[in-house]
């Protein structure tokens, strides 16, 4: 099982919107609507931020959003803020009660 | 409140073998799964595995196969990993698996480092 694609690094100023790409296959992310993001900032536990695609848990800003078009899910940070510079990791159920993590992307907020 | 309690870090040689306990509190706990993630020094996350504490057989990684070892009891899962190697050293994760249709992982340990050593 290979890890999901994810993009090394995205930036954004203060206020703009950013997304972060999560690519798999017709195996994972393209057969079943249970992706879910991860938040980690520097030396803590990762926080679940968006989980079956595109829902929020109690608690998370509606800044966040999900989607998924094929093979590739997506998150969205609108209204990019200083806070949000983090290291954001996908996660797609895989069948067979197995999970695939993406590869992880880094958020620069300028 | 919704807490996974690991235990402490641990420093063994190559070719040994750990376990780490994972304790859960204020929940249900054969109501969840528990997965295993673990993350090496400035890397990804990794899924290792998944019990289901009220039965039925763990699931596991394909890079794991033969190498780690799920249990549980009670309130507490166990995870072993035998004959260790330095790629090994990581911080492990225990995370409250949803047993609904989402499947989210919502809670997760505090992380337990494991340093692989000669």
């Amino acid at each position: 099982q290979s890890a999901l694609t994810q993009p090394a690094s995205v930036s954004g100023s203060p206020g703009q919107s950013i997304t972060i790409s999560c690519t798999g296959t017709s195996s994972d992310v393209g057969s079943y609507n249970l992706v879910s993001w991860y938040q980690q900032h520097p030396g803590k536990v990762p926080k679940l931020m968006i989980y079956e695609g595109s829902e929020r848990p109690s608690g998370v800003s509606n800044r966040f959003s999900g989607s998924k078009s094929g093979n590739t899910a997506s998150l969205t940070i609108s209204g990019l803020q200083a806070e949000d510079e983090a290291d954001y990791y996908c996660c797609s159920y895989a069948g067979s009660s197995t999970y695939v993590f993406g590869t992880g992307t880094k958020v620069n907020v300028l | 409140q919704v807490q996974l309690v690991q235990s402490g870090a641990e420093v063994k040689k190559p070719g040994a073998s750990v376990t780490v306990s994972c304790k859960a509190s204020g929940y249900t706990f054969t109501n969840y799964y528990t997965h295993w993630v673990r993350q090496a020094p400035g890397q990804g996350l990794e899924w290792m595995g998944i019990i289901n504490p009220s039965g039925g057989g763990p699931s596991y990684a394909q890079n794991f196969w033969g190498r780690v070892t799920l249990t549980s009891h009670m309130s507490t899962v166990y995870m072993e990993l035998s004959t260790l190697r330095s790629e090994d050293t990581a911080v492990y994760y225990c995370v409250r698996g949803s047993k609904l249709s989402d499947l989210r992982m919502d809670v997760w340990g505090q992380g337990t480092t494991v340093t692989v050593s000669s």
